[in-house]
């Protein structure tokens, strides 16, 4: 069965310094990989995605994600954070062997930018 | 690009009252998803559609749930009778063909409050 865990419920950082908001996954074949962003009251905004190719995926708003096959994770990352990043940072997978297009969303990570 | 539209942000109805829910995905987008988001159970899949046939509708909780699209154009989740625990954001997201590459489009989500 596919999962994804976001082991951390709040990520706390200043504003200039690099953040890193992190997700493991399992799948039983190889996985596509997103991350979306949620604002309050808002919907879900896609920021990246991994399908295949270079392990480091630029998104959008500066976010870049590595993809570790060996470590099953696909961690965000920013070098230098800012205030407006502040929001729910949610990590999906999908199952390249399922035939299904569900994707599984993690828990979700409350990031914390402090001026 | 309007992106997917749910025109109703807040709903609020009694125990026992019949709610529909209403999304308009992304013109051309050949998939559409519910998603429900509570604190308790985080963010679930409840059913999707394909070209408006109903793929895989797992996450439907209850007999009280059910979706329909009967064009490509429009999409409703009913619950009947509605229940407390119901309370929820409901989304609707949809995605382009090749739905297992491609990210999905959240709408902005309703929220509701049955009392």
């Amino acid at each position: 069965a596919q999962s994804v865990a976001q082991p951390e419920d709040q990520v706390n950082v200043a504003e200039g310094n690099p953040l890193t908001v992190k997700c493991t996954y399992s799948v039983s074949g190889n996985p596509y990989l997103f991350w979306y962003v949620q604002y309050p009251n808002r919907g879900l905004q896609f920021l990246l995605k991994y399908i295949t190719g270079d392990n480091l995926v630029k998104g959008s708003y500066g976010f870049e994600a590595e993809f570790n096959k060996s470590q099953t994770s696909f961690h965000l990352k920013k070098p230098s954070a800012l205030v407006s990043d502040s929001a729910l940072y949610f990590c999906a997978v999908r199952d390249m062997m399922d035939s299904s297009y569900k994707l599984i969303f993690g828990s979700g990570t409350r990031l914390l930018v402090r001026p | 690009d309007a992106g997917v539209i749910q025109s109703t942000r807040h709903e609020v109805t009694e125990m026992g009252q019949e709610v529909t829910l209403r999304c308009k995905p992304i013109s051309g987008h050949d998939y559409l998803f519910w998603y429900r988001q509570t604190m308790m159970r985080g963010l679930e899949l409840l059913i999707y559609f394909n070209n408006n046939v109903p793929i895989d509708d797992s996450g439907m909780p209850e007999d009280r749930f059910s979706a329909k699209m009967p064009n490509a154009s429009f999409s409703t989740l009913k619950i009947q009778p509605s229940e407390p625990r119901d309370s929820a954001v409901y989304f609707c997201a949809s995605s382009p063909g090749l739905a297992a590459l491609n990210e999905q489009f959240f709408g902005p989500g309703t929220r509701l409050t049955v009392l």
